[in-house]
């Protein structure tokens, strides 16, 4: 079976200070992995993609994610928060178990950016 | 802009009442994913449609129901609506199916729903 696991549901950060966002996941298939960041009463964008090139991934805003398959682990870094970057975040893992891709999405962790 | 379209932004109506919420996906995209998402519920996966053929039920009630059309946009239908259906609705849109390599999902705006 497939599952996102995100460790935390909510992260607090001051604005400058480096940001981590803990997702683990669980698949029998090779995994797609991405990133998607949702701003309040908006819907989801793109972060970044995992799919079985680099496992050093770079998305866009300054975020980027480390795919290890050792540990089943796509963390998702960004070395100083704004705070245009408080927000939900969410990991997503897609697989293709049987002619058709199911994307699974974790609960999702909101991100808080203190002055 | 994420290039899929939904509408209406907002939707109030009352208990009991059905609501047709319409997605119009990326051009080129033929797989269309339907969400809800709530506060209590989170993000859920209700139904996904490949170029005019259901591919993958989620938590979608009874109630609920969806089709994708030839010109590849899609409905999601509600009715019988209950306070508890208040959400957003996101449609989402990839090129993912049978011969693709999953790409990501392109997500609307939503569709707010506000049952009274």
């Amino acid at each position: 079976a497939q599952s996102v696991t995100q460790l935390d549901s909510h992260v607090s950060v001051s604005e400058g200070t480096p940001v981590l966002l803990r997702c683990n996941y669980s698949s029998s298939y090779s995994p797609s992995l991405f990133w998607y960041v949702q701003h309040p009463n908006k819907g989801l964008q793109l972060l970044l993609k995992y799919t079985s090139a680099a496992t050093l991934v770079k998305g866009i805003n300054g975020f980027e994610a480390e795919f290890k398959k050792s540990e089943t682990s796509f963390h998702l870094t960004k070395p100083s928060a704004h705070m245009s970057d408080a927000a939900e975040y969410f990991c997503v893992v897609s697989v293709q178990p049987s002619g058709t891709y199911k994307y699974i999405f974790g609960t999702g962790t909101r991100l808080k950016v203190l002055a | 802009d994420s290039g899929v379209t939904q509408t209406p932004k907002h939707l109030i109506t009352a208990t009991g009442q059905r609501v047709t919420l319409r997605c119009s996906p990326r051009s080129g995209d033929l797989s269309v994913y339907w969400y809800q998402q709530s506060l209590d519920q989170g993000l859920q996966f209700l139904i996904q449609y490949y170029n005019g053929e259901e591919r993958a039920k989620g938590n979608i009630l009874e109630r609920f129901s969806a089709q994708q059309f030839p010109d590849l946009h899609s409905e999601l239908n509600l009715s019988s609506l209950e306070l508890g259906d208040s959400a957003l609705y996101f449609c989402a849109s990839s090129q993912a199916g049978p011969q693709v390599v999953a790409g990501e999902l392109f997500f609307g705006e939503g569709s707010r729903l506000t049952v009274l």
